[in-house]
């Protein structure tokens, strides 16, 4: 099975406060991912990486920005948090299109952040 | 227009009746197409892919209809536990690889006794 993993469940910051959000994910994937949920609004893709140091933006890459340095682990970080970054953030992996799984991406349990 | 749109729900059924979902997708170069599904504050897992000629998986059949960029997914019987948000996800085309997806707000789907 897929796992992948995020840091933290829940976290509480302050505004201006820097944020380091971690994702781990066991399968050897290229490709890592980093999304916001809000109500209404769905998923939203902050930033993208297909392979290791390499990263593109997404839909709404501002406030943010992204570290791969392994190939497992994809790092989002809010460099000062501001209070509308209040969120749930969801990072996935998947492998490229063509393969049996590719495209299909897998989910961690999501942080939900607050930023007061 | 929206990407991917999709009726919000929510849903209300009777545990063992047939609901439908629609969604309809604007980039006509998608090429991928699934259904997840999405408990409450949960993440999203895959429920299923879409094929074009249309695919079952159980309870559960999609349809896709390329043509009027339109997908569709069909739950018989339906349980207590199918009680959740769908997504409809669509890829992106050929741009970046293929790799990136647009998910559709989700409809809500909450099966009654």
């Amino acid at each position: 099975d897929v796992k992948v993993t995020q840091s933290s469940r829940y976290l509480v910051k302050r505004t201006g406060e820097k944020v380091f959000l971690e994702c781990v994910q066991d399968m050897d994937h290229e490709n890592m991912f980093w999304y916001r949920q809000d109500p209404g609004l769905g998923l939203r893709l902050i930033y993208f990486s297909y392979d290791v140091k390499m990263k593109e933006k997404g839909d709404i890459p501002e406030g943010y920005s992204v570290s791969r340095e392994k190939k497992e682990r994809f790092s989002l970080i809010l460099e000062s948090a501001s209070t509308n970054q209040t969120s749930m953030y969801l990072c996935a992996s998947s492998s490229p299109p063509g393969g049996g799984s590719g495209n299909i991406q897998y989910f961690g349990a999501g942080t939900r952040l607050s930023v007061l | 227009r929206k990407e991917v749109e999709q009726d919000p729900g929510p849903f209300n059924v009777p545990e063992g009746a047939t609901v439908a979902f629609n969604c309809t997708y604007s980039n006509s170069a998608s090429q991928s197409f699934f259904w997840y599904r999405q408990d409450c504050r949960k993440e999203p897992k895959l429920l299923m892919s879409v094929y074009s000629s249309g695919n079952e998986d159980g309870r559960f059949t999609a349809q896709l209809n390329r043509a009027s960029q339109y997908i569709s997914l069909l739950i018989r019987d339906s349980k207590l536990s199918d009680s959740a948000t769908y997504l409809c996800v669509v890829n992106r085309g050929l741009t970046g690889g293929g790799n990136k997806l647009t998910f559709g707000t989700g409809t809500q789907l909450k099966v009654e006794l």
